[in-house]
């Protein structure tokens, strides 16, 4: 099994180009979640998607949106770009919302300049 | 407002001591805690967890504690090794309604030969 896959690992963007970040899981879950991790700093929450055709924001989802395409795929899209998007994403899964352990992707690495 | 949080950024321990890191929580509605090891340049993996009625949990070489008095939580790492160097996240879920983990800022575990 693969696990958690992301794709691209790396991106580098313009200011104000867009851009979909792809995540797919293989273990079944019914939850998968993005977020995002600053320099020295823990994740914060952007989106997540409870179950299959449910999504809603987390802590920072200002400049974001996601679509929860089957129960294995869960994108996020940036519309236009900014440098405070500058940041490594990462995407998780886990088999309910509540009380079990989230596996994390590997992480996509977006430089904004 | 609510958070998770870490009293020590980095931690340095030498080969073969015990390293203990600590987490304290504010939300008392949080029932379920897990802790996660990051290395560098990949994503978070899950080490072990604990639910709130439970005061301690053990796997291998690693043994979580969970004070609900003082809502504190700690990982203790047995023997440690220089493959334990990394970052050690605490995350929680804060109960009925909040369907994702919520993560600490991260403690820097450097383990010394």
């Amino acid at each position: 099994n693969a696990g958690v896959t992301q794709t691209p690992k790396f991106q580098v963007l313009k200011t104000g180009q867009s851009m979909t970040l792809q995540c797919a899981q293989d273990m079944n879950h019914n939850s998968m979640y993005w977020y995002r991790q600053d320099p020295g700093m823990g994740l914060r929450l952007i989106y997540y998607s409870a179950s299959e055709g449910t999504t809603d924001k987390g802590e920072v989802p200002n400049g974001y949106n996601v679509s929860r395409l089957n129960k294995r795929e869960f994108s996020l899209r940036l519309e236009s770009a900014a440098p405070s998007q500058t940041s490594v994403y990462f995407c998780a899964s886990s088999e309910g919302p509540t009380n079990t352990e989230a596996f994390f992707g590997q992480g996509t690495r977006l430089t904004v300049v | 407002g609510e958070s998770v949080g870490l009293h020590l950024p980095t931690l340095s321990v030498q080969e073969g001591d015990n390293s203990i890191i600590n987490c304290a929580y504010s939300n008392s509605a949080s029932d379920y805690f897990i802790w996660y090891k990051q290395e560098s340049g990949k994503g978070p993996q899950f080490i072990i967890d604990i639910r709130s009625n439970m005061d301690k949990r053990q796997g291998q070489r690693v043994t979580v504690l969970l004070n609900k008095t003082v809502k504190h939580l700690s990982l203790q790492i047995a023997a440690t090794q220089p493959g334990d160097s990394a970052v050690y996240f605490c995350a929680e879920n804060r109960g009925t309604g909040r369907r994702a983990l919520t993560f600490g800022s991260g403690t820097r575990l450097q383990v010394q030969p």
